[in-house]
């Protein structure tokens, strides 16, 4: 079975460009999740969706981070502008709500460097 | 305010001797707790869980125990190899919508 599929692995920009990440979840999970995790810090929830609904969103800084799911599938993470703190993993994960929220499957992350 | 902590962000052993990681949480509401590893550049990979009805649960070489009256949790690792060198989080479910809550991470080296 395929993992959890993030891209770019790794993202080197100037502040103030715009950025995507981009993540494909396992086959059949309906809920995916994107987190935010700097250096020695465990993930932060940005985004949750159950299939292409935004159910919480909470913790996403809406003025400059924005995220899509369209088909319920795939899905991409935007941030523009891009911001020196926002250097960080950003990491994307799926789970099949009927084993429960702790069966979240994460992909590798990208790492996000803002020069 | 909600948060999982730990007590140790450091921990060396020796291949061969047991671990234990330990983590403090202080949402009393939580009642589901689990433990990652995360290699480095990977992502947290599930471990054990546990659910606030259960004191102790076993794995392979791993063992989650429960202590709800002072809001802690202990990851016990078996025989440590080389292979169990990573940083381990625990979480709750504690968030809004019981969403995960993550601790800041123990890296545990093993020396062999």
């Amino acid at each position: 079975e395929a993992g959890v599929v993030q891209s770019p692995r790794y993202k080197i920009i100037e502040k103030k460009q715009p950025v995507a990440f981009w993540c494909n979840p396992i086959s059949g999970h309906n809920t995916l999740y994107w987190y935010l995790q700097n250096l020695g810090q465990g993930p932060e929830l940005l985004i949750r969706y159950e299939n292409e609904e935004a159910v919480d969103d909470s913790q996403l800084p809406k003025d400059r981070f924005s995220a899509e799911r369209l088909k319920g599938v795939d899905s991409t993470l935007k941030i523009q502008p891009a911001e020196l703190g926002d250097s960080a993993v950003y990491l994307c994960a799926s789970s099949d709500p009927t084993r429960g929220p702790g069966t979240q499957y994460f992909g590798p992350g990208t790492r996000l460097l803002v020069l | 305010g909600e948060s999982v902590g730990l007590h140790l962000p450091t921990l060396s052993v020796q291949e061969g001797d047991n671990s234990i990681i330990n983590c403090a949480y202080s949402n009393s509401a939580s009642d589901y707790f689990i433990w990652y590893k995360q290699e480095s550049g990977k992502g947290p990979q599930f471990i054990i869980d546990i659910r606030s009805n259960m004191d102790k649960r076993q794995g392979q070489r791993v063992t989650v125990l429960l202590n709800k009256t002072v809001k802690h949790l202990s990851l016990q690792i078996a025989a440590t190899q080389p292979g169990d060198s990573a940083v381990y989080f625990c979480a709750e479910n504690g968030g809004s919508q019981g969403n995960l809550i993550f601790g800041k991470g123990t890296k545990l080296s093993v020396k062999p």
